[in-house]
């Protein structure tokens, strides 16, 4: 497609409720990132992965978020068990090679856990 | 712990005038830095870069400053329009082989026609 495509655009939860966040990069780009943007503030990285490894899941918070890849292309941002400190707008964004190379971001996937 | 610091959350500014946005931080390992602008329900898309190696970089209406040794740089949009009021985001890169990039809390700007 002509750009990052996320979905749902809008997600309520109840809490404890599991959720999945849906990414589709532009096509070709080698490298995808999810951030977290809570209100007022700037996105923060969550994790990265180039083709179908996550090399880097450092910012994920805690062992309820989950992110795969597993065929280079599209990727799965699962949260179990959602919290209400979880509610942010979580951004995915892809780029051509390497992590040094633009960001191209997608409009996000609002979740609000009532 | 922020290490990109935007301390003005919003600015207004006349059309035609020159805004200045600026940006602190914290790391002396960043090499790399960007700006990002947002507007509302859409993600942010990149809008100009400079590398550690320079102190200016221009591109259009658009021109970013970096002064290393007091760990600030600067966006400057001259002239303004109201089509660039959105909030923009400064955001940061260690050296080479970093996987993200840090962002600041943003600042919105509001260019009155």
């Amino acid at each position: 497609g002509a750009g990052v495509s996320q979905s749902p655009r809008y997600k309520v939860a109840k809490r404890g409720q599991d959720v999945a966040l849906r990414c589709d990069p532009i096509s070709g780009h080698v490298s995808l990132f999810w951030y977290q943007q809570a209100l007022g503030q700037g996105p923060e990285f969550l994790t990265y992965f180039q083709n179908e490894a996550q090399l880097d899941k450092s910012g994920l918070p805690s062992d309820r978020f989950f992110a795969e890849r597993p065929e280079g292309s599209v990727s799965t941002l699962k949260i179990q068990r959602t919290q209400q400190e979880d509610s942010a707008v979580y951004l995915c964004a892809s780029s051509l090679a390497g992590p040094e190379e633009k960001l191209f971001f997608g409009s996000g996937t609002q979740l609000s856990v009532l | 712990d922020q290490q990109v610091k935007q301390n003005s959350p919003s600015l207004s500014v006349q059309e035609g005038r020159i805004s200045i946005l600026n940006c602190d931080y914290t790391n002396s390992m960043f090499d790399y830095f960007l700006w990002y602008k947002k507007y509302p329900a859409e993600g942010p898309t990149f809008l100009i870069s400079i590398s550690s190696i320079k102190d200016k970089n221009e591109d259009g209406r658009f021109t970013v400053f970096l002064n290393k040794s007091a760990k600030h740089l600067s966006l400057h949009i001259v002239p303004s329009q109201p089509g660039d009021s959105a909030v923009y985001f400064c955001a940061a890169s260690p050296q080479t082989g970093a996987n993200n990039l840090f962002f600041g809390t943003g600042t919105r700007l509001t260019v009155i026609p």
